[in-house]
């Protein structure tokens, strides 16, 4: 259970093209989705949280009009990376939080997005 | 500020124990995870730690000191598949604050 799908898995794309991520909680309605950014070899950070319905908290640091985050039901989440240039190129991690979470496994994740911007 | 800290890089012999180190300074604590990730793919759940005392899961244990602020995750009878980089986590299902990572190396 609590299976949470990420597409496309690997995307390469010119520099100035937008970019639509898609995380989707398979078996279980997710109140809460987090977007995570990685670089290589450094750890995962925190990019934003949006809860369904309402509009996304982004970290500091982080350009909302760059990365939209759109969470319009209880099963999809998603990130477009606007006018994305090679700066952008990462690895893109989505997770999500269940409506009543178990006390051991706080979020579960998809299994990312590399995204290659030439 | 938030921060854990992690050794960079653990070397271990293939069936040897290896302890992977985690201090954190963070305000408020809501518990310890331990997450495993292999190159190219997602962060795996391993284990979490909200009171202190050691979690054990088969060959993985997860230890945590709430008065030392520090934890670890203890690896067992290593396999060359434990290769991969190990990450502590702060939070919970409301905000998970990764470590800076531990990438372990299990030679044969």
């Amino acid at each position: 259970g609590a299976v949470v799908s990420q597409h496309p898995s690997w995307v390469i794309c010119k520099s100035g093209t937008s970019v639509k991520i898609e995380c989707r909680s398979l078996d279980f309605q997710a109140t809460t989705m987090f977007w995570y950014r990685q670089f290589p070899k450094q750890s995962l950070m925190l990019m934003a949280t949006s809860n369904e319905g309402s509009k996304a908290t982004y970290e500091q640091g982080v350009e909302k009009d760059k990365f939209l985050i759109n969470h319009a039901s209880l099963t999809l989440s998603t990130l477009t990376v606007t006018s994305a240039h090679p700066e952008d190129s990462s690895f893109y991690i989505c997770s999500a939080r269940e409506r009543n979470p178990g006390e051991r496994q706080p979020q579960h994740f998809g299994d990312g997005t590399r995204l290659s911007i030439l | 500020g938030q921060s854990l800290e992690q050794p960079s890089e653990v070397t271990a012999v293939e069936g040897a124990i290896v302890q992977i180190n985690c201090t954190y300074q963070t305000s408020g604590f809501y518990g310890l995870s331990w997450y495993q990730q292999h190159d190219g793919g997602a962060p795996t759940f391993l284990s979490y730690n909200a009171l202190d005392g050691l979690e054990e899961t088969g060959r993985f244990s997860s230890f945590l000191s709430r008065s030392d602020s520090y934890g670890y995750l203890l690896l067992q009878e290593l396999q060359m598949k434990d290769s991969a980089s190990y990450f502590c986590a702060s939070g919970n299902s409301y905000k998970l604050i990764f470590g800076s990572g531990t990438r372990l190396l299990v030679r044969p």
